[in-house]
């Protein structure tokens, strides 16, 4: 299966931008690239997605590069709240619908 | 009801309990998946149901039994558990496509005593 390479952590200032990247060499041409990410004690939230183009909405913005190899997600104001692990994921195709497989994650620490 | 609900919120179980924890969405999801997360790692998948049969076993061991018993509920029913058994139990539900994100619970902090 393929699989996902993310920094362990970053850091950002309040109200500045956060870019995370993600590398995953071994994507198919079928697998979805999904961000997800969580907050203590709770289940992961979606965050986007996207298969070839760039992605924007009302959280985040997908940059996906153009061989598909590694990606980025931007969060363009950084606020405490986004505080999180953020889980870059590739969704693999098995009969209709993928399977998510999660990675290690990023820790980003948001400072006032 | 864009939600996944999941019951209880917190289970402390003896290892030769039987219990069952549950999940429940409203999204018309015809996918739904039971993940397992250990304290500072990533979720792990254990199980995929689809149109409530089960179509992805990630060779969990038997004293887990997954149940689907309509299209908006699904069952993870615990048996002779052991204490490396405790986690975050996560359930997930999606539609039956993989150009859509999934919806999680919130999750059952299981610990096995």
């Amino acid at each position: 299966d393929a699989k996902t390479t993310q920094p362990n952590s970053m850091e950002s200032n309040e109200e500045e931008p956060v870019h995370l990247p993600c590398n995953h060499s071994t994507i198919s041409g079928t697998d979805y690239i999904h961000w997800y990410r969580q907050l203590p004690s709770q289940g992961p939230e979606y965050v986007i997605h996207g298969l070839t183009s760039n992605v924007n909405n009302r959280m985040a913005s997908l940059a996906i590069a153009e061989d598909r190899k590694s990606s980025t997600l931007i969060l363009h104001r950084a606020t405490l709240r986004d505080a999180a692990v953020y889980y870059c994921i590739l969704s693999v195709p098995t009969d209709s619908w993928g399977k998510l497989q999660f990675g290690a994650g990023t820790q980003v620490v948001v400072t006032p | 009801d864009t939600e996944v609900t999941q019951t209880p919120k917190h289970l402390v179980m003896g290892m030769t309990n039987k219990k069952s924890l549950k999940c429940e969405q409203h999204m018309g999801h015809r996918a739904m998946y039971w993940y397992k997360q250990k304290a500072k790692k990533p979720p792990e998948l254990m199980f995929v149901y689809s149109y409530e049969k089960l179509s992805i076993n990630e060779s969990v061991p038997s004293r887990f039994s997954p149940e689907c018993p309509n299209s908006s509920l699904l069952n993870l029913h615990l048996h002779a558990l052991q204490p490396e058994d405790s986690a975050l139990y996560l359930c997930a539900s999606s539609p039956p496509s993989r150009a859509y994100g999934y919806t999680f619970g919130s999750g059952t902090r299981l610990t096995v005593v």
